[in-house]
């Protein structure tokens, strides 16, 4: 079973640029969550998007948005990017099926290296 | 506020030098928390789910336990191929949403 795959795998931008980032779940999988990765701060929850609909959302600034295909593939799309935004953008694949009794067993992609200069 | 306390930050050991890294955790209920590896310019893979106090699960040299407050990632007779970031995470209940807090992670550094 292929897992999680993220393009680009790099990216430089510049300053107010914007960028778009693309995830494709594990097959069968209809969650997806994002995750930024940095030194000081460590992995912090972005957003999760399920059946094409937003279940839960981080404490990011409005210029972290992002959306999910009827096919389950996810996009995020970071506007007039900042110096601090250059990270690790992980993507997590689940099927989506957590509930109060339920954990669902997140996998991740090998993440999406933004720099901003 | 939910939390996660790795210790500690970095490791270094001999190989066969068996050691715990260490997570405790502050949240208004847990629903699970995961163990996962990070190699550099990789992402994160999955290792451990456990879900209440006194539960253990093995995996070749790894063993993970959970308290109420804290879990333990025991690592037996590592090799340098066990060197790599463990992160421990938690998910709160709250609702259907796959959301992981995590900690910062130790760096573990094995030496043959």
């Amino acid at each position: 079973k292929a897992g999680v795959t993220q393009t680009p795998r790099y990216l430089i931008k510049t300053r107010g640029q914007q960028v778009t980032l693309s995830c494709s779940p594990i097959s069968g999988h209809r969650s997806v969550s994002w995750y930024q990765q940095t030194p000081g701060q460590g992995l912090q929850f972005l957003f999760e998007y399920f059946s094409e609909t937003q279940r839960n959302k981080g404490n990011f600034p409005g210029r972290f948005s992002g959306r999910q295909f009827s096919n389950s593939r996810s996009e995020m799309n970071v506007s007039t990017l900042e110096l601090g935004d250059s990270a690790l953008y992980l993507c997590a694949s689940s099927s989506g099926t957590s509930g109060r009794l339920i954990v669902d067993e997140q996998f991740f992609g090998p993440g999406t290296r933004l720099t901003v200069l | 506020e939910d939390q996660v306390t790795q210790s500690p930050e970095a490791l270094r050991l001999q190989e066969g030098e068996s050691s715990s890294l260490n997570c405790s955790y502050t949240v208004s209920g847990l629903r699970g928390l995961f163990w996962y590896r990070q190699d550099p310019g990789k992402g994160p893979e999955f290792l451990f789910t456990l879900y209440s106090a006194g539960e253990e699960k093995e995996k070749e040299r790894l063993k993970a336990t959970l308290t109420k407050k804290e879990s333990f990632l025991h690592i037996t007779a590592p090799k340098p191929e066990d060197s790599a970031t463990y992160l421990c995470a938690v998910q709160p209940y709250g609702g259907a949403t796959n959301k992981l807090i995590f900690g910062t992670g130790t760096l573990l550094a094995v030496q043959p």
